[in-house]
C-alpha cells in the first residue's frame, strides 16, 4: 500500500517568515496531492491540491510544489500569521483513487 | 447542505459497553470514509464506502469494529464491546467522484472509553 512521509512533525517559525513541509510518497501511480488544516479542536479542512499534470499551484500566501520523479510534494506558507498555526497534514490516494492515506501530520506554530 | 454531520459529538462510556457512532454524509457524495484520530497514530483510515457498499475495510482493528451503510443518507460505525484503548476521535469524511477530490470531514465524535 501507499507509505506517506512528512516532515517535519513540529515547526515554529517567527510571523512574517515563510513555512515549508514536505510530504514523501511511495506509489508513483499517484496523481492527486491535497494539503488539509486542521485547527485545535476543529475538523480538517482541505486548503489546497494540486494534480501530476502541473508541478505548481498557488492560492494567496500558500503554494504547493510537485516533483513526480522524485515522489515528494510540499507546502509553502508565504508571510506566516499567528491564525497559520494549526496541523497540517498531506495526503496521498492509495488503490482507488479517493482512498486518501494521510502523513504524520506537522505542528506549526507561528509566533507573533 | 449542512456538511457532513456527525453523532454524537462527545460519547464517554463504560468498557465493555457498545458504541455506535452516526454519520449522514453531503447529499450526492458517493464515497464515505471513516476515520480515528489519536496522537500516537494520527490519521487512520478504517474502512470506506462506495455508493454505499464497503470496498476496502483493511483498516478496521479487530472484529470489535464494525461499519454500515444502510443508504446513501447514513452511516455507522460500532464498537461492541468497547476498550479504553478505543478512545480517540473518529471522523466521517464524504467525497464525490473516484478520481481524487476533496473529502470534506464531519466535526468528529470524541469517543472516551473508561
Amino acid at each position: 500500500g501507499e507509505n506517506v512521509e512528512q516532515h517535519p512533525s513540529t515547526l515554529s517559525v517567527q510571523e512574517g517568515d515563510s513555512a515549508v513541509i514536505k510530504c514523501t510518497y511511495s506509489d508513483s501511480a499517484s496523481n492527486y496531492f491535497p494539503w488539509y488544516k486542521q485547527e485545535l479542536g476543529k475538523r480538517p479542512q482541505l486548503i489546497i491540491d494540486i494534480r501530476s499534470n502541473v508541478g505548481e499551484k498557488k492560492d494567496q500566501r500558500i503554494a504547493v510544489t510537485l516533483n513526480k520523479t522524485a515522489k515528494h510534494f510540499s507546502l509553502h506558507i508565504t508571510e506566516t500569521q499567528p491564525e497559520d498555526s494549526a496541523v497540517y497534514f498531506c495526503a496521498v490516494p492509495s488503490g482507488g483513487y479517493n482512498k486518501l492515506i494521510f502523513g504524520a501530520g506537522t505542528r506549526l506554530a507561528v509566533h507573533p | 447542505d449542512a456538511g457532513v454531520i456527525q453523532s454524537p459529538r462527545h460519547e464517554v462510556t463504560e468498557m465493555g459497553q457498545e458504541v455506535t457512532l452516526r454519520c449522514k454524509p453531503i447529499s450526492g457524495h458517493d464515497y464515505l470514509f471513516w476515520y480515528r484520530q489519536t496522537m500516537m497514530r494520527g490519521l487512520e483510515l478504517l474502512i470506506y464506502f462506495n455508493n454505499n457498499v464497503p470496498i476496502d475495510d483493511s483498516g478496521m482493528p479487530e472484529d470489535r469494529f464494525s461499519a454500515k451503510m444502510p443508504n446513501a443518507s447514513f452511516s455507522t460505525l460500532k464498537i461492541q464491546p468497547s476498550e479504553p484503548r478505543d478512545s480517540a476521535v473518529y471522523f466521517c469524511a464524504s467525497s464525490f467522484l473516484s478520481s481524487g477530490s476533496e473529502a470534506f470531514f464531519g466535526q468528529g465524535t470524541r469517543l472516551t472509553v473508561v
